[in-house]
């Protein structure tokens, strides 16, 4: 069946540092992916996404990188802020066609350690 | 702001009771979902409406419904509740942006319903 996971599902980052967020994804048709970041009491938010013709996608302070051999996508937040605090779910638009639906994982916690 | 409105944000009522929420979608978008989040399940897809019409279906139980009006609003109905039916229920609506080979879809998620079912 269709699943989109974490690695880890809690992270602890100094601030100032860098963070890493993993993710495994297990449709090989998937064709778009997607990070969001949802903060306590608040709907998801889009930080990032990347097509599945790229290999590497970057924004402001995040870099998203997708590997399909291994299906693995990552969430690279550069310089880590107390603000960047939050759950972090990776998100995969898999099958046939680009209507298919948008799957979560189940998130990653992050915690910046001031 | 994702400029998606939900209501109401929270929602107490006893099993067996039926419900309703609603979403407002960003102005000018076509799509929406909804997504049920609670603790041991995550962020689990139920439905999508495209412009008026059922375009994808996920966990989404025979108890619940949903549909997308003329003026683009949603509403979810969710019947006979059952204790395991309190979660939080978001509203999305997307932005399409189309390209040669595919389609980008980015969500803008509501600040979601919170149903506690007693």
């Amino acid at each position: 069946g269709e699943s989109v996971g974490l690695h880890l599902p809690t992270l602890s980052v100094q601030e100032g540092d860098n963070s890493i967020i993993n993710c495994a994804y297990s449709n090989s048709a998937s064709d778009y992916f997607i990070w969001y970041k949802q903060e306590s009491g608040k709907g998801p938010q889009f930080i990032i996404d990347i097509r599945s013709n790229m290999d590497k996608r970057q924004g402001q302070r995040v870099t998203v990188l997708l590997n399909k051999t291994v299906k693995h996508l990552s969430l690279q937040i550069a310089a880590t802020q107390p603000g960047d605090s939050a759950v972090y779910f990776c998100a995969e638009r898999g099958g046939e066609t680009s209507y298919d639906k948008v799957i979560f994982g189940p998130g990653t916690s992050l915690s910046v350690i001031p | 702001d994702s400029g998606v409105t939900q209501t109401p944000k929270h929602l107490i009522t006893a099993t067996g009771q039926r419900v309703t929420l609603r979403c407002s979608p960003r102005s000018g978008d076509l799509s929406v979902y909804w997504y049920q989040q609670s603790l041991d399940q995550g962020l689990q897809f139920l439905i999508q409406y495209y412009n008026g019409e059922e375009r994808a279906k996920g966990n989404i139980l025979e108890r619940f419904s949903a549909q997308q009006f003329p003026d683009l609003h949603s509403e979810l109905n969710l019947s006979s509740l059952e204790l395991g039916d309190s979660a939080l229920y978001f509203c999305a609506s997307s932005v399409e942006v189309w390209f040669v080979g595919g389609q980008d879809e980015k969500l803008f998620f509501g600040s979601g319903t919170q149903l506690s079912v007693l």
